[in-house]
């Protein structure tokens, strides 16, 4: 079946950087743009950005830009989040979503990874 | 930036029908037809429920639905169910490749 597959949790130390993995499986992972999208406790849901995994193209929302890289390997259908200069505001659980429609931005999400809880404390 | 205004709780009892608005600005909802519906229940990942405003992913109970009027979106929850008790975010598309949720609304079944 079609699914998103995250990397585990993540502690890190305010000003380190962070990259979580996010494994596409049961369908065609060029086809389909990838979102990234974080929740801090208790908060509410909040867009860092998108891929497109066929030609790499990124978008970042402009509270991100400047600290956040999204990448992604095709031999592996995995997309990449890296955010850097960590505070602890980033304290989140971040997802990878995909986008619902083949070659396109819609900003509709249809299938989720299960988050991956980052922790930034000294 | 833009700013989507959702009421932080709604409630209602077992079989009634609910309404949760989404109020954006002529530069987001007004705009565009990209309103999208999630429910989250605690420690899980957010569910699709309402795409394009008024679309139904193949899958989610034909209880679920939604609409959009000038600037407002709304999620119709009908015949409410115990399990539809969760948190409710809309999203909509802002122009410039950018998007953006709103804090959510906590949906009770009295």
């Amino acid at each position: 079946q079609e699914q998103l597959v995250q990397s585990g949790a993540e502690v890190k130390k305010p000003g380190a950087s962070v990259k979580v993995s996010c494994k596409a499986s049961g369908y065609t992972f060029t086809g389909y743009f990838l979102h990234w999208v974080r929740q801090a406790p208790g908060q509410g849901l909040e867009c860092v950005g998108w891929i497109n995994p066929n030609s790499g193209g990124t978008n970042y929302a402009q509270k991100f830009q400047g600290r956040v890289t999204m990448t992604r390997d095709t031999s592996i259908s995995t997309a990449y989040m890296e955010l850097s200069s960590l505070r602890s505001d980033d304290t989140a659980v971040y997802y990878c979503a995909r986008d619902l429609k083949q070659w396109l931005v819609t900003y509709s999400l249809d299938i989720w990874g299960q988050g991956t809880t980052v922790t930034v404390s000294s | 930036q833009s700013a989507l205004t959702q009421p932080a709780s709604v409630s209602g009892s077992p079989g009634q029908s609910i309404t949760i608005p989404c109020t954006g600005t002529n530069t987001d909802v007004g705009s565009y037809n990209l309103v999208s519906w999630y429910q989250q229940y605690p420690g899980k990942a957010p569910k699709l429920l309402i795409y394009e405003g008024s679309k139904r992913p193949s899958g989610v109970s034909n209880r679920f639905s939604g609409s959009k009027s000038g600037n407002t979106a709304s999620l119709t929850i009908s015949g409410l169910q115990a399990e539809d008790e969760a948190d409710y975010y809309c999203c909509s598309y802002t122009g410039s490749s950018s998007n953006v949720f709103r804090t959510g609304t906590k949906v009770t079944v009295l």
